[in-house]
């Protein structure tokens, strides 16, 4: 079946421009997660929704980024006034049932570079 | 703050070699522990998750065990192929939080022919 996926796979922007990273859960999936990759560091954590409310964003590093997942399903990553500390890769991911000792589903990735 | 530490940070071995890598986590916060394989350009693909003490869990020719009291995973890859060539991750998912996983930076393997 289809997995996860992630568009656009990679993104230039100019410093001080909005970007829109866009994420297509599996389907039926009820929680789902956004992670950022900076180069040579693990994924870290950004926000987690499960359905339609965002139950944790503890991640997010400035209120430049916002996430929304309104109809439980497909979910946005949007980064404001991009800066070149922002250039990373975008992972999302999704999980199936509630509970932390499930697997969880990463799509492919947005790459953001920061100009 | 949660520290997921991986060693080495990379590899290369040879066709035919027998590998093995650590993740050290907190050991008194423990839920569950998740190691994962990323291949460039790829998604990172799920190896194996694990909750228990002890746990040992083998995927072909790679196996994971797991020891929650000191704070410890090792995974064994038996018989390096140069398709094993990826990035290994473990994440660390504590007691008390929400679903999210706290990853180490991973350890990067390249198996030459």
């Amino acid at each position: 079946g289809a997995g996860v996926s992630q568009s656009p796979r990679y993104k230039v922007a100019k410093r001080g421009q909005d970007v829109a990273l866009r994420c297509d859960p599996i389907s039926g999936h009820v929680s789902l997660f956004w992670y950022q990759q900076a180069l040579g560091q693990g994924p870290e954590f950004l926000t987690y929704f499960q359905n339609e409310a965002q139950l944790d964003k503890s991640g997010l590093p400035s209120d430049r980024f916002f996430a929304e997942r309104p109809e439980g399903s497909v979910s946005t990553l949007k980064i404001q006034r991009t800066q070149q500390e922002d250039s990373a890769v975008y992972l999302c991911a999704s999980s199936l049932p509630w509970g932390r000792n499930y697997e969880q589903y990463f799509g492919p990735g947005t790459r953001l570079t920061v100009t | 703050i949660l520290n997921v530490e991986q060693s080495p940070q990379s590899l290369h071995v040879q066709e035919g070699d027998s590998t093995n890598f650590t993740c050290s986590f907190p050991s008194s916060n423990f839920y569950a522990l998740h190691w994962y394989r990323w291949e460039t350009a790829k998604s990172p693909e799920a190896l194996f998750v694990m909750t228990l003490n002890g746990d040992e869990k083998k995927k072909g020719r790679i196996s994971a065990t797991l020891n929650t009291k000191e704070g410890y995973s090792y995974l064994y890859i038996k018989g390096s192929q140069p398709e094993d060539s990826a990035t290994y991750l473990c994440a660390f998912n504590p007691q008390g939080g929400s679903e999210k996983l706290v990853f180490g930076k991973g350890t990067k393997l390249t198996v030459n022919p």
